[in-house]
């Protein structure tokens, strides 16, 4: 297995349920990114963790949880979503070398998620 | 005004044929630029870097005007593969986030 790769692929949840995303690279990568796509949206930075360490957590309301618990696999812990948190979770990740985040940035194939 | 902004189509283009889209940005201090595409229910992958001087990799070929601000993809000789979302994305100095822009979308026709 290489790249990043997530489960699961498709989550449908109510609002008063609890689920994870998870996501693991098996690039050699230094940071990992939770995105968030919504329909005619541009992709949104929601957290950047670096050497398991959370740099950036970009306002994102208390419901999503994230977890990495070593340089390799991260979560998202959901719980009390809403109907519009619906949408394609992407996981990415890319070396950092000091303060710089380098580019490519490679992306999971996603989670899409449907909060009903 | 959008940090990244892109006209999201959809551009219909007959096989064979040429298209380029523009993308802009509003910060004059960004420093890197990307262009990544995105096919229907996949993840982004990066297509290519926008040098300063341009870049060409195959029948794509990149641009960069710091004066207006704006980068632009071209694609020659376009094929049914070529179809997709292209994704702009513009990155500021040092540790700053890639800002993405919605997205062009391609359909290239037989």
């Amino acid at each position: 297995e290489t790249g990043v790769t997530q489960t699961p692929r498709h989550l449908v949840m109510g609002m008063t349920n609890k689920k994870s995303l998870k996501c693991e690279q098996h690039l050699g990568h230094n940071a990992m990114y939770w995105y968030k796509q919504s329909a005619k949206k541009p992709l949104e930075l929601m957290f950047v963790y670096s050497l398991e360490e959370r740099v950036e957590n970009n306002s994102v309301p208390s419901r999503f949880s994230p977890e990495c618990p070593n340089s390799s696999h991260l979560f998202l812990h959901l719980h009390t979503l809403q109907p519009e948190d619906s949408a394609l979770y992407l996981c990415a990740s890319s070396h950092r070398t000091g303060d710089t985040y380098n580019s490519p940035l490679h992306f999971g194939n996603g989670t899409r998620l449907t909060v009903t | 005004r959008k940090e990244v902004e892109q006209d999201p189509g959809p551009f219909n283009v007959p096989e064979g044929a040429t298209v380029a889209f523009n993308c802009t940005y509003s910060n004059s201090a960004s420093q890197s630029f990307f262009w990544y595409r995105q096919d229907c229910r996949k993840e982004p992958k990066l297509l290519m870097s926008v040098y300063s001087s341009g870049n060409e990799d195959g029948r794509f070929t990149a641009q960069l005007n710091r004066a207006s601000q704006y980068i632009s993809l071209l694609i020659r000789d376009s094929k049914l593969s070529d179809s997709a979302t292209y994704l702009c994305v513009v990155k500021g100095l040092g540790n700053e986030k890639l800002t993405f822009g919605t997205g062009t979308r391609l359909t290239i026709i037989p």
